[in-house]
């Protein structure tokens, strides 16, 4: 079976420092990534999307970054924290075909200070 | 204008109570896809359904129904006999062509015993 898993589960990080979340899918192959962050506990906002490696879509100019080094590996990062970027990140993953379901990993607090 | 839209910003209902989430969308296209997660506490969005556009037959899942109506273009969540555990936010999605997955802004579910 799939499974998804990111990490860390919970960060906090000073203003001005570098993140970097990580997230990996097994038990597929090809898969079409996503990552969405939550703020105030409520909506979701889709980030970035993937359709496979090296291929990354931007929804939302901001001062993150994602890249994906390999075919279930999945990394969002930031050069330089601001405190907006405070938020619950959530990485999902689908089968590449159209119409599947979305599938959420655990989630990833992060706190900027 | 948001494709999903779930106006319930919060509800409280007391255990045993029936209990309806409102879900409306926006979409021009004819083929499309419909679901709903659930976010308890931990913070883990988990797959509740998904309904293609096509298919508009009401589904029933123990206390869980979903009733489809493409001439309202709504797609409403029912839980019959609510209980404590069903206490989370709950997310209507819209999926469109190329795996564009859109997301109501959520509603939180308080059960009281």
């Amino acid at each position: 079976s799939q499974t998804i898993h990111q990490w860390p589960a919970t960060l906090v990080q000073p203003v001005g420092s570098p993140l970097s979340l990580e997230c990996t899918v097994e038990g597929t192959s090809n898969p079409n990534l996503y990552w969405y962050r939550q703020a105030a506990g409520r909506g979701l906002q889709l980030l970035f999307y993937s359709v496979g490696i090296g291929q990354i879509s931007s929804e939302v100019p901001q001062n993150l970054s994602a890249s994906r080094p390999q075919d279930r590996q999945f990394i969002l990062s930031s050069k330089k924290l601001l405190l907006s970027d405070s938020g619950f990140y959530l990485c999902a993953w689908s089968v590449s075909l159209a119409g599947n379901t979305i599938y959420f990993g655990e989630g990833s607090w992060l706190t900027v200070v | 204008a948001q494709k999903v839209t779930q106006a319930q910003t919060e509800i409280s209902v007391v255990e045993k109570e029936d209990v309806t989430l409102d879900c409306v969308y926006e979409t021009r296209d004819t083929t499309y896809y419909l679901f709903w997660y659930k976010q308890p506490p931990s913070g883990e969005l988990v797959f509740l359904i998904r309904r293609n556009s096509f298919d508009e037959q009401n589904e029933i899942s123990g206390r869980y129904s979903w009733n489809f109506q493409k001439s309202t273009s709504s797609f409403n969540f029912t839980i019959t006999a609510s209980q404590v555990v069903d206490s989370a936010v709950y997310f209507c999605a819209l999926l469109e062509p190329f795996n564009k997955f859109y997301f109501g802004s959520g509603t939180k579910l308080n059960v009281k015993p």
